[in-house]
């Protein structure tokens, strides 16, 4: 157990809707990164906060936003769902902004 | 662009030692790390490598050429919960952005 907190495991929904996905880091940690990992693309990094503020950014899409909150939990905000958007999604988080990244278990998401 | 090149698949027997390589192209490098991951699970930190040489920790070694673009993890004393799949990950333009490769499958066999 990393120690970090991701909810829910599981959700399916359908093309066009909008979820989010939350994440709880670990205790004293400042920073939080969001991945998601498919079959085809691997293991891709979207995007990084640090103590509430955006770090760093990857490949995210125009559709997908985060933030992250004064408690410094953060979510993912996915909207317009495609088919492709189907993947598991990670958060990991780290003390600083370079440290070792400790992953939370994902979120499952399945677009119909 | 970035990219990063791993082998797919690996096998070798518990007991004994495998390496595997990672080769990158990027901008503004700032270090390689290695996670692994089994079947089902999230990734966990292996190892980290900011400067040229050799990080040992237990009985995962990692290595960097900075020169080269290259780096490895070696695995020593093989178990089968050593099964899992490996990724080199590399931090660039200037800590900007995360690059996973696309992991290489390590299969242990009796």
């Amino acid at each position: 157990d990393s120690g970090v907190t991701q909810t829910p495991k599981h959700l399916i929904t359908a093309t066009g809707q909008r979820v989010t996905l939350r994440c709880s880091p670990r205790s004293g940690d400042l920073s939080v990164y969001w991945y998601q990992q498919s079959l085809d693309q691997g293991l891709q990094f979207l995007i990084q906060y640090y103590n509430g503020e955006e770090r760093a950014k990857g490949n995210i899409l125009e559709r997908f936003s985060a933030q992250q909150f004064p408690d410094l939990h953060s979510e993912l905000n996915l909207s317009s769902l495609e088919l492709g958007d189907s993947a598991l999604y990670f958060c990991a988080s780290s003390p600083g902004q370079f440290d070792e990244q400790f992953f939370g278990p994902g979120t499952r998401l399945t677009v119909l | 662009g970035q990219s990063l090149e791993q082998p797919s698949e690996v096998t070798a027997v518990e007991g004994a030692i495998v390496q595997i390589n990672c080769t990158y192209q990027t901008s503004g490098f700032y270090g390689l790390s290695w996670y692994q991951q089994h079947d089902g699970g999230a990734p966990t930190f292996l190892s980290y490598n900011g400067l040229d040489g050799l990080e040992e920790t237990g009985r995962f070694s990692s290595f960097l050429s900075r020169s080269d673009s290259y780096g490895y993890l070696l695995l020593q004393e093989l178990q089968m919960k050593d099964s899992a799949s490996y990724f080199c990950a590399v931090r660039d333009n200037y800590g900007q952005n995360f690059v996973f490769g696309p992991g290489t499958r390590l299969s242990v066999l009796p």
